[in-house]
């Protein structure tokens, strides 16, 4: 139990549809990301939000909408995918005050037919 | 540009040995580092940090040691267990006051029993 709660757990979908993926944090935190994980490659961030506002977006094809409503919720809108973004998408939490470590979910395992 | 990375990428070590993962960093302004573990369909689980203003930590039955002169990172278990065997991650601190953090590939730790 890490305090960080990702849902579903796998997801199948076809390019045409719109899903959203969904993380909730009990630890209090006030920073909250998205990563996406594919094989053999390093964790991706994609978007930061600190204090419900959105610091980052690192260069996200607009097909990947987030939504951060507070502090404890986060979510990642999805719309018209490819296949190469079936991949592992890892949601985190950290205080986002500083040098502090974050705190992954388990993910959500992502397949685009 | 700036990257983390690791020097193994798998590590096979025989229970009950010690085993050392390797990482090494070429941002000289990172000064907080961290190391993950990964087991298979979970998130990256943290196991220890340390900052730039120490050579050394020690966690319970892990030690990172921090090399800045040679920008060197490495994660010590002592006593490897079965269920150590993971993936094993390090990052940085990207810099930023928010804490975003650079990782690195990753490296695949192999228990025999």
């Amino acid at each position: 139990e890490t305090g960080v709660t990702q849902t579903p757990r796998h997801l199948v979908m076809g390019m045409t549809n719109k899903k959203s993926l969904k993380c909730e944090q009990h630890l209090g935190h006030n920073a909250m990301y998205w990563y996406k994980q594919s094989a053999k490659k390093p964790l991706e961030l994609m978007f930061v939000y600190n204090f419900k506002e959105q610091t980052e977006n690192n260069s996200v094809p607009s097909r990947f909408s987030p939504e951060c409503p507070n502090s404890s919720h986060l979510f990642l809108h999805l719309h018209t995918l490819q296949p190469e973004d079936s991949a592992l998408y890892l949601c985190a939490s950290s205080p986002g005050d500083g040098n502090q470590p974050q705190h992954f979910g388990d993910g959500t395992r992502l397949s685009i037919l | 540009g700036e990257s983390v990375g690791l020097h193994l990428p798998t590590l096979s070590v025989q229970e009950g040995d010690n085993s050392i993962i390797n990482c090494a960093y070429s941002n000289s302004a990172s000064d907080y580092f961290i190391w993950y573990k990964q087991e298979s369909g979970k998130g990256p689980q943290f196991i220890i940090d340390i900052r730039s203003n120490m050579d050394k930590r020690q966690g319970q039955r892990v030690t990172v040691l921090l090399n800045k002169t040679v920008k060197h990172l490495s994660l010590q278990i002592a006593a490897t267990q079965p269920g150590d065997s993971a993936v094993y991650f390090c990052a940085e601190n990207s810099g930023g006051s928010q804490g975003n953090l650079i990782f690195g590939k990753g490296t695949k730790l192999s228990v025999k029993p």
